[in-house]
């Protein structure tokens, strides 16, 4: 099975910081990468897919990159609508599977 | 718009059986393969199972052999047939759709496991 190691668990920062969030996949997932931002109490939004295709409706402060087997999640300027739960899933096989998860929290 | 709908959550004892329905709406159900994707509570997303349009399925490994996802194309309804339900099984149950370019999910069932 495909392993998907996402880091950081926790990430403190401030409004206005550019910050990323990276997994990395155990094997080849081409760009079968998609990220999800979720709220608390909420199901996941979609904001990412294809490793680096902005989703409907999502801001342009999001973006997506691929490094070889790391995959990276960005915001440019954080704003307080962002602090969430963030999660890479990889659906490159039928067994898919996500990272762990990033809490983004103000600092 | 398309619209999903978890069912049949609840508390349930060690080792006893539960089944969860997901009601489709706003799309032509037939067409699409869905998941199961479960939290347990403060914790990660969990990929559970998949059923295709077609009815193929694939499991997560920690719920192959107990668990049975499964479709009634005629209803619109997705099910999953929880077995030997353990502890660890504690966890909000969401069905989901992923097309190439979004992703639909419900709003989740709760099933608690306890004694």
């Amino acid at each position: 099975d495909i392993q998907m190691t996402q880091a950081p668990s926790s990430l403190p920062a401030s409004l206005g910081d550019r910050v990323t969030i990276t997994c990395r996949a155990s094997q080849d997932i081409g760009n079968y990468l998609r990220w999800f931002q979720q709220k608390p109490g909420k199901s996941p939004r979609l904001m990412i897919y294809g490793a680096t295709n902005l989703a409907a409706g999502v801001p342009s402060r999001f973006s997506g990159s691929r490094s070889g087997s790391d995959y990276s999640l960005t915001i440019s300027s954080l704003e307080s609508e962002d602090m969430a739960d963030y999660y890479c899933l990889q659906s490159k096989e039928s067994l898919l599977t996500f990272g762990s998860g990033t809490k983004l929290e103000i600092k | 718009a398309v619209q999903l709908v978890e069912s049949g959550g609840g508390l349930v004892q060690p080792g006893k059986s539960l089944k969860l329905s997901c009601s489709a709406s706003g799309f032509t159900f037939s067409s699409y393969g869905m998941h199961w994707i479960r939290q347990a509570p403060g914790k990660g997303l969990d990929w559970v199972a998949y059923i295709s349009s077609s009815s193929g399925t694939v499991y997560a490994d920690a719920v192959k052999e107990r668990f049975t996802i499964s479709r009634d194309n005629a209803k619109n309804t997705l099910y999953l047939q929880l077995n030997s339900l353990k502890s660890e099984d504690t966890a909000i149950y969401y069905c989901a759709r992923f097309d190439r370019v979004g992703t639909y999910w419900g709003q989740g069932v709760m099933v608690t496991v306890s004694s």
